[in-house]
């Protein structure tokens, strides 16, 4: 699976957006981009994945290059209870199967009041 | 309904000793992980199952660490000769296709095990 390469920590004020970048230079056409994130001491969420279009839910759209090379997660409105590290982690995804993530450092963000 | 459920919550023992950590999964889950994360660091992947059959345990550090998923169900960690490098949470996670076949992945609260 790809290397990720991600901002060791940002800080975004509540109520604003936060767009988290994440560099994947070396994905290759089968490779999936997921995120998740971790809040404090809980276990990691799931957040979003993507393979080339741009995909939004109800916790955050991601936009993925047209050479997918880099992708951004944004939180559109972010709150104090959104300070967490976020992780983005590509990966084949195989059908029928499940698949191991592999986390990197991952972003430390810190929404402030 | 129920989340993935990890016992015990904390566990100490003294170096040498064995442990074993339990996983219970949501249910229905086809998909099963192991991952160990020290203190600041984000999570290592040691090894998983789909059903009962361990698929890969390539992130095993060494012999002394073994799992197993005899029904495909509830899986247990275990770690012989404990020792004190061995201290971390160890979270266990589920999966299974999801509406859009993502396989997201649903971790337990994990174990905090010390090692003394």
């Amino acid at each position: 699976d790809a290397k990720t390469t991600q901002p060791p920590s940002m800080d975004c004020a509540e109520g604003r957006a936060a767009n988290l970048p994440c560099n994947h230079s070396t994905i290759s056409g089968n490779e999936y981009v997921y995120w998740y994130r971790q809040i404090h001491s809980q276990g990691p969420q799931y957040i979003i994945h993507g393979l080339k279009n741009n995909e939004t839910n109800e916790m955050a759209s991601l936009i993925i290059t047209e050479d997918r090379k880099s992708s951004t997660l944004i939180l559109p409105h972010a709150t104090l209870r959104d300070t967490a590290v976020y992780y983005c982690i590509v990966r084949t995804r195989i059908y029928n199967q499940g698949g191991k993530l592999i986390f990197g450092q991952g972003t430390e963000l810190s929404v402030k009041p | 309904g129920a989340g993935v459920s990890q016992s015990p919550r904390y566990k100490v023992t003294k170096r040498g000793q064995d442990v074993a950590l339990r996983c219970d999964p949501i249910s229905g889950h086809v998909s099963l992980y192991w991952y160990r994360q020290a203190l600041g660091q984000g999570p290592e992947f040691l090894t998983y199952f789909n059903y009962e059959a361990q698929q890969d345990k390539s992130g095993l550090p060494n012999d002394r660490f073994s799992a197993e998923r005899p029904e495909g169900s509830i899986s247990t960690l275990t770690i012989q000769r404990t020792e004190q490098r061995d201290s971390a949470m160890y979270r266990c996670a589920s999966s299974s296709p999801g509406r859009r076949g993502q396989y997201e992945q649903y971790f337990g609260p994990g174990t905090r095990l010390t090692v003394t």
